[in-house]
């Protein structure tokens, strides 16, 4: 299996920063590689697929970036409703795999 | 807008066997571009994905957990379903079922509320 490591595993920030989590693949898996994020009780929410392709209708604050094993997730200037855990996950080879998570609080 | 819906049991006995399906609305489970997952939540824990359909039948399954699971897809009820068989307390979760866009690139687009499935006697 293809194990995701993100970092980092929380962090605090304040609206109006800029975040950026990283994801990082055991193998390369081009740009197979999606972002979510779960607040809690919902279910996943895509943010971005194919390592930087904007989701329909997900603010474009959001942008991803990155091939092969490791990738990035920026916010730009965070809102209120961003504060969730962010999850990668590789859809290049079954069994897709989800990173552990990073969850973001208020500073 | 594609939405999905899980049902089921929410209490399942140690070494019976979990039934859930999803149904599915605004989009048809015979699309040639989708797979239908399964995928689950342990409390407190990270996503693991269970496997997925097509509306041909074809299937992957998780190797962790493929000597147990059965995905089905019924195309007049426009639903999948998952069983998974000989549960024990480590199968608790919130399951998920979610629409995979599977043309040149992958990613789930759609997803069911989740469903809380508890293994206890």
């Amino acid at each position: 299996d293809i194990q995701m490591t993100q970092s980092p595993s929380s962090l605090s920030a304040s609206v109006g920063d800029r975040v950026t989590i990283t994801c990082r693949a055991s193998q390369s898996i081009s740009n197979y590689l999606n972002w979510y994020h779960q607040k809690p009780g919902k279910a996943p929410k895509l943010l971005i697929y194919a390592s930087s392709s904007l989701q329909s209708g997900v603010p474009s604050r959001f942008s991803g970036s990155g091939s092969g094993t490791d990738f990035t997730l920026t916010i730009s200037s965070l809102q209120p409703e961003d504060f969730a855990t962010y999850l990668c996950q590789q859809s290049y080879s079954p069994p897709y795999t989800f990173g552990q998570g990073t969850k973001l609080g208020i500073k | 807008q594609v939405q999905l819906q899980e049902s089921g049991p929410g209490l399942v006995k140690p070494s019976e066997t979990l039934s859930l399906s999803c149904t599915v609305s605004g989009g048809s489970v015979s699309s040639d571009s989708s797979s239908w997952n399964w995928i689950r939540q342990a409390p407190g824990k990270g996503l693991e994905w269970i496997g997925y359909i097509y509306y041909t039948g074809t299937t992957n399954y998780n190797p962790s957990l493929k000597s147990r699971v059965t995905i089905s897809v019924d195309t007049s009820k426009n639903q999948f379903s998952l069983k998974l068989s000989s549960v024990t307390a480590a199968d608790t979760a919130v399951y998920y079922c979610a629409r995979q866009m599977a043309t040149m690139l992958y990613y789930l687009d759609y997803w069911g509320q989740g469903t809380l499935v508890t293994v206890s006697s």
